[in-house]
């Protein structure tokens, strides 16, 4: 069974630019989140797709959107980046709302390079 | 609001003993889940081990083992025969209510052979 996929592996940005980061879940897993890893920081909660709906957002900027597509993918966009900006995205999936608070299973993120 | 806090930023451990790693939570919910994660240099997050708040036993996955008292709200983890490869980042996670999770801003554990 393929785990939590995540393109690129790699991006680098200049400020001001955008960047689009995408999420394949675990087959079967209707709920995408993602997260940002700065360096020295633990995890930051920034978003939780459902069904195609976002179900929750962290304390981050509108600048931070996604969404989730109809065969539960999900992609994350920055707009207006920003240097600190920079830091590894992780995507995970999980169950979904049919079961409470369920495992989430990460992917190998996304690695963002603001210069 | 929950929090989750490590406050073991680095530690180390010598090669086939025991170590344990601390985690204690604040939540007003019920109902949760608590949770430890490994982070590699890989950087690939892997769920190492799980624990319903609602069973009073603790969780075990082979070498590793928590011990949770939810009174306290402690949830730590132990490694027993530590080996090379559990050396990694490790992150402490809670989740309760609506699919909320929180992460700890982990421990960092050296294996030293």
């Amino acid at each position: 069974e393929a785990g939590v996929t995540q393109s690129p592996t790699h991006l680098i940005k200049t400020r001001g630019q955008q960047a689009t980061l995408r999420c394949s879940p675990i087959s079967g897993h209707t709920s995408v989140y993602w997260y940002q890893q700065a360096l020295g920081l633990g995890l930051q909660f920034l978003l939780w797709y459902d069904e195609g709906e976002e179900r929750n957002r962290g304390n981050f900027p509108p600048r931070f959107s996604g969404r989730q597509f109809p065969n539960y993918s999900s992609e994350l966009n920055v707009n207006a980046l920003e240097l600190e900006d920079s830091a590894l995205y992780l995507c995970a999936s999980s169950w979904g709302t049919s079961r409470t608070t369920d495992t989430q299973y990460f992917g190998p993120g996304t690695r963002l390079t603001v210069l | 609001a929950q929090t989750v806090t490590q406050s073991q930023p680095e530690m180390s451990v010598q090669e086939a003993e025991t170590v344990t790693l601390s985690c204690t939570y604040d939540t007003s919910e019920s109902d949760y889940y608590l949770f430890w994660y490994k982070q590699p240099p890989s950087r690939q997050m892997i769920l190492v081990i799980r624990q319903e708040a609602y069973k009073q036993q603790n969780a075990t996955e082979n070498r590793f083992s928590v011990n949770f008292q939810k009174a306290a709200k402690s949830f730590s983890l132990k490694i027993s025969d530590s080996q090379l490869g559990d050396a990694a980042m490790y992150f402490c996670a809670l989740s309760g209510g609506y699919q909320k999770v929180t992460f700890g801003i982990g421990t960092k554990l050296q294996v030293i052979p």
